[in-house]
């Protein structure tokens, strides 16, 4: 159990156009979801926390109108990234906290290579 | 604000050698510190994890300890084998926060084991 899927897994696309990443949980339910960057040899980086029901919260300096967050059920969260530019080309992953697992345990989706031209 | 620490950044071992990498962290409240193993191009994958009420934990060739005094833990590897050449990465959150309990990571590890 504890499987946390993602769509899609790679993406190319032109600059100024905007892309959507689906993270979902298979096999449970999840209240929170994390966002994370990675750019080549680097660390994650979180970029916002995405609550079910609610508005998600931005770490510091992303931006929250060019990454739009929707949490709308408790097993998918989408990330969009609006207006697309090649410095946005990234690999982002999202995990899934278990609502009914110790209360930290994360489970990270396979990722997403986000390409743009 | 929150930070992990750690070090190496690179480690190069014979196989069968052990391989240890060490992470400090500032936020005191931190109680929760999960090790991740990343292959290229793939997901963090769980391998450890330990909680501040104990000092040490282990799973087979794999351990970790806490020092929640000096804030610091550490990733002990045992009679390393080629596949577990991969980046890891420490982690360090505390539980009923208002950031949800998220994750502050540190820089990765990349690990080489030779045959």
């Amino acid at each position: 159990g504890a499987v946390v899927s993602q769509h899609p897994s790679w993406v190319i696309c032109k600059s100024g156009t905007s892309v959507k990443i689906e993270c979902r949980s298979l096999d449970f339910q999840a209240t929170t979801m994390f966002w994370y960057r990675q750019f080549p040899k680097q660390s994650l980086m979180l970029m916002a926390t995405s609550n079910e029901g609610s508005k998600a919260t931005y770490e510091q300096g992303v931006e929250k109108d060019k990454f739009l967050i929707n949490h709308a059920s408790l097993t998918l969260s989408t990330l969009t990234v609006t207006s697309a530019h090649p410095e946005d080309s990234s690999f982002y992953i999202c995990s899934a906290r278990h609502s009914g697992r110790e209360h930290n345990e994360q489970f990270f989706g396979p990722g997403t290579r986000l390409t743009v031209l | 604000g929150e930070n992990v620490e750690q070090h190496p950044s690179t480690l190069s071992v014979q196989e069968g050698d052990s391989a240890v990498i060490k992470c400090t962290y500032s936020d005191s409240a931190s109680n929760y510190f999960p090790w991740y193993k990343q292959e290229l191009g793939k997901r963090p994958q769980l391998i450890i994890d330990i909680r501040s009420n104990v000092g040490e934990k282990k799973d087979q060739r794999i351990a970790v300890t806490l020092n929640k005094t000096a804030k610091h833990f550490s990733l002990h590897i045992t009679e390393t084998q080629p596949e577990d050449s991969a980046v890891y990465f420490c982690a360090a959150s505390r539980s009923n926060s208002g950031g949800y309990n998220k994750l502050i990571f540190g820089a990765g590890t990349r690990l080489a084991v030779h045959p």
